[in-house]
């Protein structure tokens, strides 16, 4: 098993430009997150999806976007790219089961905002 | 604001004796508690969790849990240079899937 994969593993963008982070993960989970890591801030939630179908804001949601694609696929999408979104991005997955419901991260996308 | 803390560090220890990272945590609703260990330039990894008071053990790490306290730490046994690293707390509410991450302490295990 992969487990949660990320795509792109880094990235460089211009202000105001669009990208999309691609999450995947291979260990049949029904809920997905997106996190930013910034250095002094720790980990911030910026959108989960507690299953298929729904999407809900977390601390962090303005300037992006996010979609379920299907079970497996979560992407976050920033429309337009400003210098305070230079961040590490994590992907995470849970079962979303009742009980102790434990997080596993994907490797991460270094994204640069000039 | 649901708030975990935790102390910055670094925090130095010798290679063998006992590493102790300490986390409180403001919600009394909050049922679940991890660690996780980051590698510099890696992403987070789950070390253990706990949910009842007490201690749990796993190897070379111990977490204990005081909720009357709303205390949560990691005891590493035997530090090795390979547990530098920084230590995250994290804490799930009663409110569903958000877990709460305090910003990691930074250890140093000196050979």
């Amino acid at each position: 098993n992969a487990g949660v994969t990320q795509t792109p593993k880094f990235q460089v963008l211009k202000t105001g430009q669009s990208m999309t982070l691609q999450c995947a993960q291979d260990m049949n989970h029904n809920s997905m997150y997106w996190y930013r890591q910034d250095p002094g801030m720790g980990l911030r939630l910026i959108y989960y999806s507690a299953s298929e179908g729904t999407t809900d804001k977390g601390e962090v949601p303005n300037g992006y976007n996010v979609s379920r694609l299907n079970k497996r696929e979560f992407s976050l999408r920033l429309e337009s790219a400003a210098p305070s979104q230079t961040s590490v991005y994590f992907c995470a997955s849970s079962t979303g089961l009742a009980g102790v419901d434990t997080q596993y991260f994907g490797p991460g996308t270094r994204l640069t905002v000039l | 604001q649901k708030e975990v803390e935790q102390n910055s560090g670094p925090l130095s220890v010798p290679e063998g004796a006992i590493a102790s990272l300490n986390c409180t945590y403001s919600d009394r609703g909050s049922q679940s508690f991890f660690w996780y260990r980051q590698y510099s330039g890696k992403s987070p990894e789950l070390i253990m969790f706990i949910y009842s008071n007490g201690d749990k053990e796993d190897g070379r790490f111990t977490a204990q849990l005081n909720k009357a306290s709303q205390y949560v730490s990691l005891l590493i046994r035997d530090s090795q240079p390979s547990d530098s690293a920084t230590y995250l707390c994290a804490v799930n509410g009663n409110s569903g899937y958000a877990l709460n991450f305090g910003k990691g302490t930074s250890l140093l295990v000196t050979p």
